[in-house]
């Protein structure tokens, strides 16, 4: 089983600063990873896939990066409406298990 | 545009069975590969299984494997969930999710709002 570790656990950043998410595979997942926003009481969005790319209505602010092992995600100027939980996800495996990181929280400092 | 609308959730003792549905619309339901993914209460997101866009080949997750079954009526555009032998553990908001493209190695391009199941005596 590929386990996904993001870090930090909790990020602080204020509003109209950078953001820099972290997300390591245990074994190479290709660009097959996928990241999602959830805020309280709502289902996860899509925000980038394929490592790198946008989802359908994202803001250019957000963006990925990285390949194999090593993934970041970054949001340059924060808005109040980024502050959510943020899961990277491989979708890499076969047979078929798409596993989660564990969640960053990122709260406004 | 896509929609997904979970039903079926609630308060069931342990070892007990419960049935989810996952209705469908805003896009050719038939074509596409489903999931079901769960988030336990404060928890982070856990996938639990997938099912091919014709119900052939199916995949669970090693916590569920022999327990749960998916499956999926393509002639009322709804995906299912069997929950047996339910445990304390499986308390959770049950999530479908899809995808805008066919094949295993892609994204969740689209999420329902999640049923909560809660496992309890």
């Amino acid at each position: 089983e590929i386990v996904m570790t993001q870090s930090p656990g909790t990020l602080s950043v204020s509003p109209g600063e950078r953001a820099t998410l972290s997300c390591r595979a245990s074994q190479s997942v290709s660009s097959n990873l996928a990241w999602y926003q959830q805020k309280p009481g709502q289902a996860p969005r899509l925000v980038i896939y394929g490592a790198s790319t946008r989802a359908t209505g994202i803001p250019a602010r957000f963006s990925g990066s990285g390949s194999g092992t090593e993934f970041t995600l970054t949001i340059s100027s924060l808005q109040s409406e980024d502050f959510a939980v943020y899961y990277c996800q491989q979708y890499n495996n076969w047979p078929p298990m798409y596993t989660f990181g564990q969640g960053t929280k990122l709260e406004i400092k | 545009q896509a929609q997904l609308v979970e039903s079926g959730g609630g308060v069931v003792q342990p070892g007990r069975s419960l049935r989810l549905s996952c209705a469908a619309s805003g896009f050719i339901f038939s074509r596409y590969g489903i999931h079901w993914v769960r988030q336990a209460p404060g928890k982070g997101l856990e996938w639990v299984a997938v099912i091919w866009y014709d119900g052939s080949s199916k995949y669970y997750a090693d916590s569920v494997k022999g327990r749960f079954t998916i499956s999926r009526d393509n002639s009322k555009n709804t995906l299912y969930l069997q929950m047996n032998s339910l445990r304390v553990e499986d308390t959770a908001v049950y999530f479908c999710a899809g995808s805008g493209s066919s094949g295993w190695y892609v994204p969740f391009d689209y999420w329902g709002q999640g049923t909560l199941v809660t496992v309890s005596s």
